[in-house]
């Protein structure tokens, strides 16, 4: 049942690069995508919801043009974590759900998390 | 969405049964007790949920108050595997809504 995988597992990024993180859900369409961020010891923050097609919403407090996201398919979300920084290092995971169809071992009205980004910049 | 309060960490003996509490004193009549795990450096996996009745599936039992303030999570054989930060969160039934993630429950089971 439902898969969402997230690439790279793992980045190192020197600071004022940019880093791109792509989510997919691998057996499923996604109409939904929801981009969290979590420091060490602390619990997940959500930062922007993603819906197909349409612009991200994004939450309070995180800019919009440095945490670029791009859902431009039901199976891909990508985030763009522009002129990266020390305080950018974190753990991003995404989750995605779908409104299109319902699978036949999977209730519909779960999300589905991918493992997670670690990103460590320099 | 509800706030939840959890204990943040409890320990379990492995093989024993493991029963994490939570509050959600605060919880409207269409919301519902949503279980999510978090093992290290991992993403979120979904445990269970539940409305009012008590539910049960492969991974774990729910056990939701009459008053529905409040509920427990059992896992009943825990595991070394089980040991992760558990998160309890109250939210209507639609999963197009976002999570909101509190402290959770930091979960360590000892052999």
């Amino acid at each position: 049942g439902a898969v969402v995988s997230q690439h790279p597992s793992w980045v190192i990024c020197k600071s004022g690069t940019s880093v791109k993180i792509e989510c997919r859900s691998l057996d499923f369409q996604a109409t939904t995508m929801f981009w969290y961020r979590q420091f060490p010891k602390q619990s997940l923050m959500l930062m922007a919801t993603s819906n197909e097609g349409s612009k991200a919403t994004y939450e309070q407090g995180v800019e919009k043009d440095k945490f670029l996201i791009n859902h431009a398919s039901l199976t891909l979300s990508t985030l763009t974590v522009t002129s990266a920084h020390p305080e950018d290092s974190s753990f991003y995971i995404c989750s995605a759900f779908s409104l299109l169809g319902i699978l036949s071992s999977v209730s519909y009205n779960e999300q589905f998390f991918g493992p997670g980004t670690r990103l460590t910049v320099l | 969405d509800a706030k939840t309060t959890q204990p943040p960490s409890m320990d379990c003996a492995e093989g024993r049964a493991a029963n994490l509490p939570c509050n959600h004193s605060t919880i409207s009549g269409n919301e519902y007790v949503y279980w999510y795990r978090q093992i290290h450096s991992q993403g979120p996996q979904y445990i269970i949920h539940g409305l009012k009745n008590n539910e049960t599936n492969e991974m774990a039992s729910l056990i939701i108050t009459e008053d529905r303030k409040s509920s427990t999570l059992i896992l009943p054989h825990a595991t070394l595997r089980d040991t992760a930060v558990y998160y309890c969160i109250v939210r209507v039934n639609n999963a197009g809504n976002m999570l909101t993630f509190g402290g959770g429950t930091r979960l360590m089971v000892k052999p």
